[in-house]
């Protein structure tokens, strides 16, 4: 079946980018997502690409998709305390199934003043 | 506020108990989703709905558990029976289905505890 991984931890400086990383198993995935979580919320979107691309720029979010490896990452530029969450990639399976997400454990982002 | 409301945040019952989630989606909406979250782990899909039709249930959702959503507006999720091993956060969320994929919107939760 599908799996998602990511790494569970991460820290960094104020100031400094964070690189979140994530490996998917179903070579049919047309979308991937990254979502931020705060403590006690529910998940907020920020930003998805399609699989036919390698790379989409969002104001200090850059996301990089590397098909064959089946391998996506989630750049944050000049990372700020506000982003410390947890963050999870999600892949939307094809066709009929597209819908239904399979989400990673998700990687919870530690920033340090 | 227009996102995805849902109530009540927080439920605390005893083993064997009733209990019934509902969701609120955003307006303009057709698909609703839930989802079920525990301690550590990404939220697992359980059901969608397009419109009123559910489409699809995921095997985690047992007999004890139902959804509806009767005139494709509001949903509801019940679960008959409670165990300890339903505690988690119930998390609803909607789209506006079409092409250029699924953004998902999501609600703030129901945290279930079942003692």
């Amino acid at each position: 079946g599908e799996d998602v991984e990511q790494s569970l931890f991460l820290s960094v400086r104020e100031g400094d980018s964070s690189v979140i990383n994530c490996t998917y198993t179903d070579s049919s995935s047309t979308y991937l997502y990254w979502y931020k979580q705060e403590p006690g919320a529910g998940l907020q979107l920020l930003t998805y690409i399609f699989s036919n691309m390698d790379m989409k720029q969002d104001q200090r979010l850059t996301v990089l998709l590397n098909k064959k490896d089946k391998h996506l990452s989630l750049r944050i530029a000049d990372t700020q305390t506000g982003d410390s969450a947890i963050y999870f990639c999600a892949e939307s399976g094809s066709g009929a199934g597209s819908y239904q997400l399979t989400f990673g454990k998700g990687t919870k982002l530690s920033v340090i003043p | 506020d227009t996102g995805v409301s849902q109530d009540p945040r927080h439920k605390i019952t005893k083993r064997g108990q009733n209990v019934t989630f509902r969701c609120d989606p955003i307006s303009e909406h057709n698909r609703l989703y839930w989802y079920r979250q525990t301690l550590g782990q990404g939220p697992e899909f359980l059901t969608y709905f397009q419109n009123e039709a559910q489409l699809e249930k995921s095997r985690l959702l047992s007999d004890r558990f139902s959804a509806e959503r009767p005139k494709g507006s509001f949903s509801t999720l019940e679960i008959q029976r409670t165990e300890q091993g339903d505690s988690a956060m119930y998390l609803c969320a909607s789209s506006l289905g079409g092409t250029g994929g699924e953004k998902l919107f999501f609600g703030s939760g129901t945290q279930l505890s079942v003692l």
